[in-house]
């Protein structure tokens, strides 16, 4: 009975890789999130869509692309990943008009 | 704008001792509260919320907040420390409609037996 679950829970990779993680919601909610948690622990938004736009985009390189093929999922693709991009990526999800998020349990990428 | 300062990134209290962790916050508009609880190698879990109710707010686990608007702030107390009550902790701010948490830096807390 996951609320929010998110796959790989860890990713180790090279340089220059290419790789993708996702996310499941099975609240019925129609607003899902990606933030990112540096290695002091800084949670940063870094994009939102709601019935499957895009609504948030926070300055965010655009190797970082999201995807939304349903209101329940939302994938983050990462092209030719940098040391730069290790760190913990949570999933999140809402429903519009409340404002409480669920957070998943995180993917810790580390890239090599 | 709105932003969120957590003084104190560790907190040390020693079990059954009174647990303050401090959040001030920023908006131009109402905001919306939260306070967050994060355990080693885990995800966020609300603890307790402030959404334009009761400014006394009770959470999980024995914690409550007091929303101050005169002093813009959310503190998180709880009355005695529990050795399981060691993690990380995140106040967090949105406002109604902008569909995005601002985060504080977090406060990690240190139980003491």
């Amino acid at each position: 009975d996951t609320a929010v679950s998110q796959t790989p829970k860890y990713l180790v990779t090279q340089m220059g890789n290419d790789k993708s993680i996702k996310c499941e919601q099975n609240l019925g909610h129609d607003t899902m999130y990606w933030y990112k948690q540096d290695s002091k622990k800084f949670l940063k938004i870094m994009f939102s869509y709601n019935n499957k736009e895009l609504i948030i985009n926070e300055t965010v390189p655009n190797r970082f692309s999201p995807k939304s093929p349903d209101k329940a999922h939302l994938n983050l693709h990462i092209n030719s990943l940098e040391l730069g991009d290790s760190a913990v990526y949570f999933c999140a999800s809402s429903l519009a008009g409340q404002e409480t998020q669920y957070f998943g349990p995180g993917t810790r990428l580390l890239v090599l | 704008a709105q932003s969120v300062t957590q003084l104190g990134s560790h907190v040390s209290v020693s079990e059954g001792a009174l647990v303050l962790l401090r959040c001030n916050y920023s908006s131009s508009v109402p905001p919306y509260l939260f306070w967050y609880v994060q355990y080693p190698n885990q995800g966020l879990q609300l603890l307790l919320k402030y959404t334009s109710a009761a400014t006394l707010v009770k959470g999980i686990n024995g914690f409550e907040a007091e929303f101050k608007k005169s002093e813009t702030s959310f503190h998180l107390t709880k009355p005695s420390a529990h050795m399981s009550d060691a993690a990380e902790y995140f106040c967090a701010v949105s406002a109604t409609g902008t569909y995005k948490y601002i985060f504080g830096t977090g406060t990690r807390l240190k139980v003491l037996a």
